[in-house]
């Protein structure tokens, strides 16, 4: 029983790479979520989806873009990555709005 | 005001003692309630929802008040393996997901 997993697990980038983090979930949950975590920040919404083929912006959008394609995946880009985007990004996934959200093992990024 | 707010602690307490942790929330009309705990450097996962009557599992319970707006859970006779943070977790404004507190750091010492 899988549930949420995001792929890779550590990665560390260049200044002004770019990368894409895979968020999957095998649990037929419409509503899909990109995190991330700072110290003394908490947990802060990137993006959001609510079906397959659409997209929200959360609380701190810029510099990230995303996609919906599949129901099952919830890709998080990061065109020109940049040293504030140092964090670790947690995906999640819910059933509906307002119930219970399951998270992947994260994903530690640094940008050098 | 924050969405949600929470004493970031630490607590340190020793074991078999009980500890209280309170949450506010902004808006009146969230729904749902949650707790979670986090172990460090791992994924939050859930503890326990909140109803409105209050509830209970095992050694934790959790209690609404929506005229207060604030949330506890309540933990008795702690365990060392209570250590982590707790996240308080409250539906948003209107459709919106899920929104976390910055979380509750707990240290249960022998």
């Amino acid at each position: 029983n899988a549930g949420v997993t995001q792929t890779p697990k550590f990665r560390v980038l260049k200044t002004g790479q770019s990368m894409t983090l895979l968020c999957a979930q095998d649990m037929n949950h419409e509503y899909m979520y990109w995190y991330r975590q700072d110290p003394g920040m908490g947990l802060r919404l990137i993006h959001y989806s609510v079906g397959e083929g659409t997209t929200a912006k959360g609380e701190v959008p810029d510099g990230y873009n995303v996609s919906r394609l599949k129901k099952q995946n919830f890709l998080l880009g990061l065109e020109s990555a940049a040293p504030s985007q140092t964090s670790v990004y947690f995906c999640a996934s819910s059933y509906s709005w307002g119930a219970e959200a399951f998270f992947g093992q994260g994903t530690r990024l640094t940008v050098v | 005001r924050k969405e949600v707010e929470q004493d970031p602690g630490p607590f340190n307490v020793p074991e078999g003692a009980t500890v209280a942790f309170n949450c506010t929330y902004s808006n009146s009309a969230s729904q749902s309630f949650f707790w979670y705990r986090q172990d460090c450097r791992k994924e939050p996962k859930l503890l326990m929802s909140v109803y409105s009557s209050g509830n209970e599992d095992g050694r934790f319970t959790a209690q609404l008040n929506r005229a207060s707006q604030y949330i506890s859970l309540l933990i008795r006779d702690s365990k060392l393996s209570d250590s982590a943070t707790y996240l308080c977790v409250v539906n948003g404004a209107g459709n919106t997901p899920l929104v976390f507190g910055k979380g509750t750091r707990l240290s249960v010492i022998a």
